[in-house]
């Protein structure tokens, strides 16, 4: 079982909705997490940190469920700009990272 | 300060060549690593290091070769290029769990 894995997508929605998708991890033990967003194979940048009490900037919203292993990112009022992959990961004093997440919001 | 900066930008070799892909990180970061990124895939770890003469293999470690004399430098060494290391390559640092920095990527080709 790979220590970090996505949804692949690829999620395609109109501007002005709202997608959300989740990324489960392996190590119950994890502490640390971050969604980076990546386009076009450039360097990834980090978009936030997930906190274990949930945590939102602006449109995003990043959840934490412990129970489950898993995390989620929520965006909402999709802009074009907003089109990219989402990559998950994980920090156990080692990086672990999701394949990613395709999102394509169109006109 | 720079972060991590990654050299070169772009590179072409011709089967056989050697070369070697430069990281420098000015953040004190103990933890560094490299990835390459083929189209349509994730990034996939190649070597990584806990600190100053400490490195490991990672997923796809064959072919390369790292060392870390210093806790700033992290150079990733092709041996022998062969056209399946075509890819992009991302060099990351991090401290403690924090959040990682990443360079601005290497795209190279290998004819």
């Amino acid at each position: 079982r790979k220590e970090v894995e996505q949804d692949p997508g690829p999620f395609n929605v109109p501007e002005g909705a709202t997608v959300a998708f989740n990324c489960t991890y392996s190590n119950s033990a994890s502490q640390s997490f971050f969604w980076y967003r990546q386009d076009c194979r450039k360097e990834p940048k980090l978009l936030m940190s997930v906190y274990s009490s949930g945590n939102e900037d602006g449109r995003f919203t990043a959840q934490l469920n412990r129970a489950s292993q898993y995390i989620s990112l929520l965006i909402r009022d999709s802009k074009l700009s907003d089109s990219a992959t989402y990559l998950c990961v994980v920090n156990d004093y080692k990086l672990s990272f999701g394949a990613g997440t395709t999102v394509t919001v169109r006109a | 300060n720079a972060g991590v900066t990654q050299t070169p930008k772009f590179q072409v070799l011709k089967t056989g060549q050697s070369m070697t892909l430069q990281c420098a990180q000015d953040m004190n970061h103990e933890y560094m690593s490299w990835y390459r990124q083929d189209p349509g895939m994730g990034l996939r770890l190649i070597h990584y290091s806990v600190g100053a003469g400490i490195t490991d293999q990672g997923e796809v470690p064959n072919g390369y070769n790292v060392s870390r004399s210093t806790t700033e430098d992290f150079p990733l060494r092709l041996l022998s290029a062969a056209p399946s290391q075509t890819s992009v390559y991302f060099c990351a640092s991090s401290f403690g769990q924090d959040e990682a920095f990443f360079g601005q990527g290497t795209r190279l080709t290998v004819v």
